[in-house]
């Protein structure tokens, strides 16, 4: 039962131009959602998070945006660079601060130069 | 900058073998967790603990798994038979209030 799906494996992208993540949840008791990036033989590192009563989030190059009644949450990273290149997991949990993480299966971005 | 250390960083074990992984996450974070990722396949909740005592497990993690904080500072999952299919990266996790942070995993590879 894939509660959080993340239906594109990979994603290349040019450098500089925008990288667009998407994750989809089924689970309507998701109410606060997680992006990390991983990279080989390293544990995933948090990126940016939002809570259900937001509908974007922006850390920077980083932009998250959630569409609650579609259950939808995507992933911007603009421009995107070289080091970027990574495996980003859309998380899910069902109230801020609650233990248990729901991960998606990854996309793996490749940023090209 | 504080963060999650895991050792051993690869292990590996004969079936049937008692396996102990260890965590030291970080020093004012209340709540720890482990999740595993098979090869090729998505992180998974194995437990979360709180307050010295388990406070969610999933349906992975079976009698075969127990967690203990003996000393304050590590977190360690202990797997008391090990089978071919628990090969995989174990993650050791902690969080104050959010985010979770993750250590670096320990690769157990089970022979």
């Amino acid at each position: 039962d894939q509660q959080v799906k993340q239906n594109s494996p990979s994603l290349s992208v040019q450098e500089g131009r925008i990288s667009i993540l998407n994750c989809d949840y089924t689970n309507s008791m998701f109410d606060y959602f997680l992006w990390y990036k991983k990279y080989p033989a390293e544990g995933p590192t948090f990126l940016i998070s939002i809570s259900s009563i937001k509908d974007k989030n922006e850390d920077g190059r980083f932009t998250v945006f959630l569409n609650k009644s579609a259950k939808h949450l995507s992933l911007h990273i603009v421009p995107s660079q070289p080091g970027d290149s990574a495996v980003y997991f859309c998380a899910a949990s069902e109230d801020f601060g609650n233990e248990k993480l729901t991960f998606g299966t990854g996309t793996r971005l490749t940023i090209i130069p | 900058e504080p963060e999650v250390t895991q050792t051993p960083s690869h292990q590996v074990t004969q079936m049937g073998q008692e396996v102990i992984l260890r965590c030291v996450p970080i020093s004012n974070h209340l709540y720890f967790y482990w999740y595993r990722q098979i090869l090729g396949q998505k992180v998974e909740f194995l437990v979360s603990f709180y307050n010295n005592e388990i406070s969610e497990k999933s349906e992975i993690f079976d009698d075969q798994f127990s967690v203990e904080r003996p000393d304050g500072s590590n977190f360690t999952l202990k797997i008391r038979s090990t089978k071919l299919e628990d090969s995989a990266m174990y993650f050791c996790a902690s969080t104050l209030r959010s985010e979770a942070f993750f250590g670096q995993g320990t690769r157990l590879t089970v022979v």
